[in-house]
């Protein structure tokens, strides 16, 4: 089974919301990814959790504040958005570890949150 | 400067009119290869890795080899429901994350 589950599967929210994206993933994955999707782009990394700690953060606006409460779960809490925040945003998982030597690399990917930001 | 580059950006066939997609890299210290399909508003769907120069995958009708500069995705008798828009990944000891490239959308006409 190499399946991420993302939920919801489509959000609305304002600007003074505060909304969560939810990952979970049970296949022992011990790193976990958050990335951003516009359309008609390749998606863009924004944070990398490995064994629930946060490795990488790639120079994402506060607003945006990831969480990984366990080592199957991974949350992205969302507070003041703005419109070009809109997106999907994807959830993936795999056993790579960064910055370690390790080969195998696959990422696995949940069928995304669409988020529209008004 | 690192780079993953993947052409065509699209790319129309008609069913059965076998085609090339292609992904070239410059990245110091390879680490693997990855392809994948993406259909419209949904996740990345993992197709192959591969991590050495000379290595070939197969999968149905899609077949993805790997030189030292760059990788084919051979799309061999296509049907409709190939469309999609295939994206080439890389990961590299210097970039410490995966780098997508731009995707080539197919359109696979009946």
């Amino acid at each position: 089974d190499t399946e991420v589950t993302q939920t919801p599967k489509h959000l609305v929210m304002g600007m003074t919301n505060k909304k969560s994206l939810k990952c979970e993933q049970h296949m022992g994955h011990r790193a976990m990814y958050w990335y951003k999707q516009k359309a008609k782009k390749p998606p863009e990394l924004m944070f990398v959790y490995s064994y629930e700690k946060l490795s990488i953060n790639e120079s994402v606006p506060s607003r945006f504040s990831p969480e990984c409460p366990n080592s199957s779960l991974l949350n992205l809490h969302l507070h003041a958005l703005q419109p070009e925040d809109s997106a999907l945003y994807l959830c993936a998982s795999s056993h790579f570890i960064p910055g370690a030597r390790v080969i195998e690399n696959i990422q696995y990917f949940g069928a995304g949150t669409r988020l529209s930001v008004l | 400067e690192d780079q993953v580059t993947q052409s065509p950006e699209a790319l129309r066939l008609q069913e059965g009119e076998s085609s090339s997609l292609n992904c070239s890299y410059t990245v110091s210290g390879l680490r693997g290869l990855f392809w994948y399909r993406q259909d419209p508003g949904k996740g990345p769907e993992f197709l192959f890795t591969l991590y050495s120069a000379g290595e070939e995958k197969e999968k149905e009708r899609l077949k993805a080899t790997l030189t030292k500069k760059e990788s084919f995705l051979h799309i061999t008798a296509p049907k409709p429901e190939d469309s999609a828009t295939y994206l080439c990944a890389v990961d590299a000891y210097n970039f410490n994350k995966f780098y997508f490239g731009s995707g080539t959308k197919l359109n696979v006409k009946p």
